[in-house]
């Protein structure tokens, strides 16, 4: 199966300020990567798609990016609503699978 | 808009079978592919598998001797069935669903389960 790996684990940034998330994956994912925010006692939210592509109605303030088999995920401006648990998920190849998450919290 | 519900025991004892429907509504059952995913405390998601409206079936090999999918068209649901639980599959199981070779755009509010005598 494909391992995503995501990091930091924990990343403290105070509200304006950008943040930067990273994920690897063990193999070429052919862009098929998405990332999720998930805030505490809800499911999970699609933010971001085809590795770069924002889901509908998600603030410009969030962007993706790729290089390899490795990806980032961006708040360039963090608001209060931002603080969450981030995810991010291969679907390129069956079993799906997600990384470990990046918890994003205010300094 | 789709929306799904999960419905479930929330307790189950060890050994025995967990199982989960999900109800889907706003959209027919053929419109994505449907799968369950869990989220145990304080850990990440876990894929458990998928299910098409015709049956056909994707199972995470980790867990894929212990679990069967089925699909109700008439009723616009889907099941989960673990067999054999632990304390290790105690989670929060979510359904979702997702078009091919999409990401998942549509969850379920998740469900608690506890696997406890």
């Amino acid at each position: 199966e494909i391992v995503m790996t995501q990091s930091p684990a924990t990343l403290s940034v105070s509200p304006g300020e950008r943040a930067t998330l990273s994920c690897r994956a063990s193999e070429s994912l052919s862009s098929n990567l998405a990332w999720y925010q998930q805030k505490p006692g809800q499911a999970p939210g699609l933010l971001i798609y085809g590795a770069s592509t924002r889901a509908t109605g998600i603030p410009a303030r969030f962007s993706g990016s790729e290089s390899g088999t490795e990806f980032t995920l961006t708040i360039s401006s963090l608001q209060s609503e931002d603080f969450a648990v981030y995810h991010c998920q291969q679907y390129h190849k069956w079993p799906y699978t997600f990384g470990q998450g990046t918890k994003l919290e205010i300094k | 808009q789709v929306q799904l519900q999960e419905s479930g025991p929330g307790l189950v004892k060890p050994s025995e079978t967990l199982s989960l429907t999900c109800s889907v509504s706003g959209d027919s059952i053929s419109s994505h592919y449907w799968s369950w995913i869990r989220q145990p405390p304080g850990k990440g998601l876990e894929w458990i598998g998928h299910i098409f409206y015709d049956g056909s079936t994707n199972y995470n090999p980790s867990l894929k001797s212990r679990v069967t999918l089925s699909v109700d068209t008439s009723k616009n649901q889907f099941s989960l069935k673990l067999s054999s639980v632990t304390a290790a599959d105690t989670a929060v199981y979510y359904c979702g669903g997702n078009m091919w070779g999409s990401p998942f755009d549509v969850w379920g509010q998740g469900t608690v389960i506890t696997v406890s005598s």
